[in-house]
């Protein structure tokens, strides 16, 4: 069974600079999530798709971080105009079910300078 | 709002010693409950879970939880560690709506 694909690995870019990360679940799950991963911190929740709606963004920066998850499949996430704080790795996760934990992707590593 | 938190930041152990990490979560509700772990330049992996019935789960690589309702606790352990065991770990809470919700992680180093 294919994993969580995530690309790029690896992303350097100057403040106010855009940039997006890509996710491509496992095949069937429809709960996908998305983290930020600061160095020595746990994954923080960004946001969770349910197919192709959101269920909960709570935590995401809605004035500079955008997702979408068209067609219930794969998912983009954004952010524009990228601050320095936003260096992290991005992880996405995707899941079928409510016993079931998340299958992780290998993240993006995102350096702002 | 749910929270889960991890005492230990960073524990060094030698081979063989006892491994106990604490985790607490705090949600009203039942949950479903999950360690992870990190290797080095590896992306997380499950080690156990436990969802329903017997309070003591076994994981992977000799790993196991138990869970205290009462505490609110879900604390990893194990017996004896080895040297490969060096890694992140992850306490997580998953909530009915499958909101997943992460610890600040535990830092391991075992040395030879």
């Amino acid at each position: 069974e294919a994993g969580v694909a995530q690309s790029p690995r690896y992303k350097i870019i100057e403040k106010r600079q855009s940039v997006a990360f890509w996710c491509n679940p496992i095949s069937g799950h429809a709960t996908l999530y998305w983290y930020q991963q600061i160095l020595g911190q746990g994954p923080k929740l960004l946001i969770q798709f349910q197919n192709n709606g959101v269920v909960d963004d709570s935590q995401l920066p809605k004035d500079r971080f955008s997702a979408e998850r068209l067609k219930g499949v794969d998912s983009t996430l954004k952010i524009q105009p990228a601050k320095l704080e936003d260096s992290a790795v991005y992880l996405c996760a995707s899941s079928f079910g409510q016993i079931v934990g998340a299958f992780f992707g290998q993240g993006t590593r995102l350096t702002v300078v | 709002a749910q929270s889960v938190s991890q005492h230990n930041h960073h524990v060094i152990l030698s081979e063989a010693a006892s491994l106990e990490l604490g985790c607490n979560y705090s949600y009203g509700g039942t949950v479903n409950l999950f360690w992870y772990v990190q290797y080095p330049g590896q992306h997380l992996q499950l080690l156990l879970k436990y969802f329903s019935g017997d309070p003591l789960v076994k994981g992977i690589k000799g790993f196991e939880a138990e869970f205290i309702k009462s505490k609110f606790s879900f604390n990893l352990r194990k017996p004896s560690v080895q040297w490969s065991d060096t890694a992140e770990y992850f306490c997580a809470v998953k909530t009915p709506t499958d909101k997943l919700i992460f610890g600040t992680g535990t830092r391991l180093q075992v040395f030879p």
